[in-house]
């Protein structure tokens, strides 16, 4: 069955710190991944995706991803983490349904990010 | 644009009672979805629709039905109301998987609280 593994469910990072967090998938074919944000009482922001070429994929806010298809990861992560950045980070791979075009997000069950002065 | 709206955004409501949640989006994009977020489980999709009057069934769909009467609107309803519905609730819309502009865009979200 599909599925997206977060291990971590806090990090604690010291701001000007670098960042990566971990996603592990299990997806039988060519995987559609992504990295969303949510903030406190907010809804899902895309942070970046990553579909077919170039595996190091550039998004928002400074944030990078890596597509390792050995390693079935595409861990998320930021050079220099600012305080803004605290918030609640998702991994998500999109599986087509059977009509047209559609697809669903698996979600992994996120990683809460703490920033510290 | 205002994207996806939800509707309302926070409601108590006692076991059995009924509601329903309304999402809306500006983008006129075909597809929807609605998720529920609970601690620790991520977000799972409950219902899903590919295009008006077309609805199908997510990865826990049980106690819920939705409706997309309009290309821009999708329904989520609750018939008879359970404590285990407690939840965050999410809308999102998007265009198709072929589409470069295929993210799922998502809406502030419905904090549900059954008593």
């Amino acid at each position: 069955a599909q599925s997206v593994t977060q291990p971590d469910i806090h990090i604690t990072v010291s701001e000007g710190a670098s960042l990566e967090l971990r996603c592990n998938y299990s997806y039988g074919a060519t995987p559609y991944l992504f990295w969303y944000v949510q903030s406190p009482g907010q809804g899902l922001q895309l942070l970046l995706k990553y579909f077919s070429g170039d595996t190091l994929v550039q998004g928002i806010k400074g944030f990078e991803a890596e597509f390792k298809r050995s390693q079935s990861s595409f861990n998320l992560r930021k050079p220099s983490v600012h305080w803004s950045d605290a918030a609640e980070y998702f991994c998500a791979v999109a599986i087509p349904t059977r009509m047209d075009s559609s697809y669903k997000l698996i979600f992994g069950s996120g990683t809460r990010l703490l920033v510290r002065p | 644009n205002a994207g996806v709206t939800q509707t309302p955004k926070f409601r108590v409501l006692k076991t059995g009672q009924s509601m329903t949640l309304l999402c809306a989006q500006d983008m006129n994009h075909e597809y929807m979805y609605w998720y529920r977020q609970d601690p620790g489980m991520g977000l799972r999709l409950i219902h899903y629709s590919v295009g008006e009057g077309t609805t199908a069934k997510g990865e826990v769909p049980d106690g819920y039905n939705v409706s997309r009467l309009k290309k821009q609107n999708f329904l989520l309803g609750l018939e008879s109301a359970a404590p285990s519905q407690t939840s965050v609730y999410f809308c999102a819309s998007s265009y198709g998987l072929t589409s470069e502009y295929n993210e799922q865009f998502f809406g502030p979200g419905t904090r549900l609280t059954v008593l």
